[in-house]
């Protein structure tokens, strides 16, 4: 069972168009982090979220944690072919200093 | 301030052997840890190295090992290789203050087993 799952696997969009990816848990989580991963390269950071119900905004990228801090959602407004990647959350657990991660978004924004 | 450093980027090895990779972290982070990054599995925890102890382990099996040098360089072994030990393998730095700090990956060594 993954302990984090995310939604949807694959999404292939327009240019110009908004989308939501999600990830989910039934555990709870000190920290949840955001990145986005290019092939063959490695994940790069874009967003730690920490506190339960907390938005983060960078540029066209709106993360928000859930009340409970067992779920996070990414949302792009007016995807660009630039944000073509796979979109990676990854948990830390309370007392746990090890990253668990979902099985990401792979994302396709076709121009 | 460079990021973080794995070396070799690309590595082809036969079934049977052992391989070494190595990972430098940015200056001044004193964690180090390890992911195996399959099409299939997603990213997996290997284990993590906090001032040269390991820390914490991932469920693999024993032929997956590492270590950590004074410095904050880490290296992982994998023995008696099998083909399903193809994979991106990626090293993460953080400066491991508080349980809230954040993972910087490197490029990764693509493994093939061949």
């Amino acid at each position: 069972t993954q302990l984090l799952e995310q939604s949807p696997q694959f999404l292939s969009i327009q240019e110009g168009e908004n989308l939501t990816v999600y990830c989910n848990s039934s555990s709870v989580f000190s920290s949840l982090q955001w990145y986005r991963q290019e092939p063959g390269e490695g994940p790069v950071l874009l967003v730690t979220v920490v506190t339960g119900g907390e938005v983060k905004k960078l540029k066209r990228l709106t993360f928000q944690f859930g009340d409970a801090r067992k779920d996070s959602s990414l949302h792009i407004t007016a995807a660009q072919p630039g944000d073509t990647g796979l979109y990676l959350c990854a948990g830390r657990r309370a007392g746990s200093y090890q990253l668990t991660f979902g099985k990401g978004t792979k994302l396709s924004v076709i121009p | 301030k460079a990021g973080v450093t794995q070396t070799p980027r690309y590595l082809i090895k036969t079934r049977g052997q052992q391989v070494t990779l190595s990972c430098s972290p940015i200056s001044g982070h004193r964690s180090v840890s390890w992911y195996q990054q399959t099409p299939g599995q997603g990213l997996q925890f290997l284990f993590e190295y906090f001032s040269e102890t390991q820390r914490n382990k991932g469920n693999f099996p024993g032929r997956f090992s590492g270590r950590q040098f004074s410095n904050s360089r880490s290296e992982m072994n994998v023995s008696t290789l099998e083909l399903g030990d193809s994979a991106l393998y990626l090293c993460a730095s953080s400066l491991a203050q508080g349980l809230n700090t954040e993972a910087f990956f490197g490029q990764g060594t693509r493994l093939t087993v061949v």
